[in-house]
């Protein structure tokens, strides 16, 4: 099955704490994405990539960072400076180039605080 | 920041009518998507317009762009309870790096059955 797979489905964060949240795609995409969700709200962009080894910030990069070491990986790090962390986690890819636009989305992952 | 919003915010439709949202942006585009939610699951992509096209149809949908207003609308012919979900648009805006899309706050259908 060809998809885009995210890792778990809930996750529990303390405070002062790093959690790693997992995505993966067998897609052959090269570009990836991580977007986060607030109830009843539309999706905002935290980071992107469109090549390994490189990432961009996007809107709300501020308290996350991510990874690209191999194509079909893109972690993203909540970090302790992320004070709202409460969320649900989404992770798209897509392919790079002209009419190639649609993003192909994981099924989420809602991260709470305790 | 939100490109697009959507309007209404929420609608609740009995089974067999039609259902129509409305999406606003704000700089010009190359694209306009629709997309699916279901509660707590990922986005599914519905269907795309290019800004060069006025009117698309996939199945029961039919999406139209007038780019000169800045809008488009989603309409869902004979609803279904199984389309009770979020709906968003996403634009993709012109000169855009990385293909990447700005989404507006989302429609939340109900169709009561």
């Amino acid at each position: 099955d060809g998809g885009i797979t995210q890792s778990p489905k809930y996750l529990f964060r303390k405070e002062g704490q790093n959690v790693t949240l997992s995505c993966e795609q067998n897609l052959n995409h090269d570009a990836m994405y991580w977007y986060r969700q607030d109830p009843g709200q539309g999706l905002r962009l935290i980071y992107y990539s469109q090549i390994v080894n490189d990432f961009q910030k996007g809107d709300i990069a501020e308290g996350y960072s991510v990874s690209r070491e191999k194509k079909e990986s893109f972690p993203l790090t909540v970090t302790s400076a992320q004070k709202n962390p409460t969320a649900f986690y989404l992770c798209a890819s897509s392919i790079v180039g002209a009419n190639q636009e649609t993003q192909y989305f994981g099924p989420g992952t809602r991260l709470l605080v305790l | 920041s939100q490109q697009g919003e959507e309007d209404p915010q929420a609608l609740s439709i009995q089974e067999g009518e039609n259902a129509t949202m409305n999406c606003s942006y704000k700089t010009s585009i190359n694209n306009l998507q629709w997309y699916r939610q279901n509660s707590g699951r990922g986005l599914v992509h519905l269907i795309l317009i290019r800004s060069n096209e006025r009117e698309k149809h996939s199945g029961r949908l039919r999406v139209t762009l007038d780019t000169s207003k800045k809008s488009s609308s989603l309409l869902i012919t004979a609803s279904r309870a199984a389309d009770t979900a979020s709906y968003f648009c996403a634009t993709e805006p012109v000169n855009n790096a990385g293909n990447m899309l700005t989404f507006g706050g989302g429609t939340r259908l109900m169709v009561k059955p």
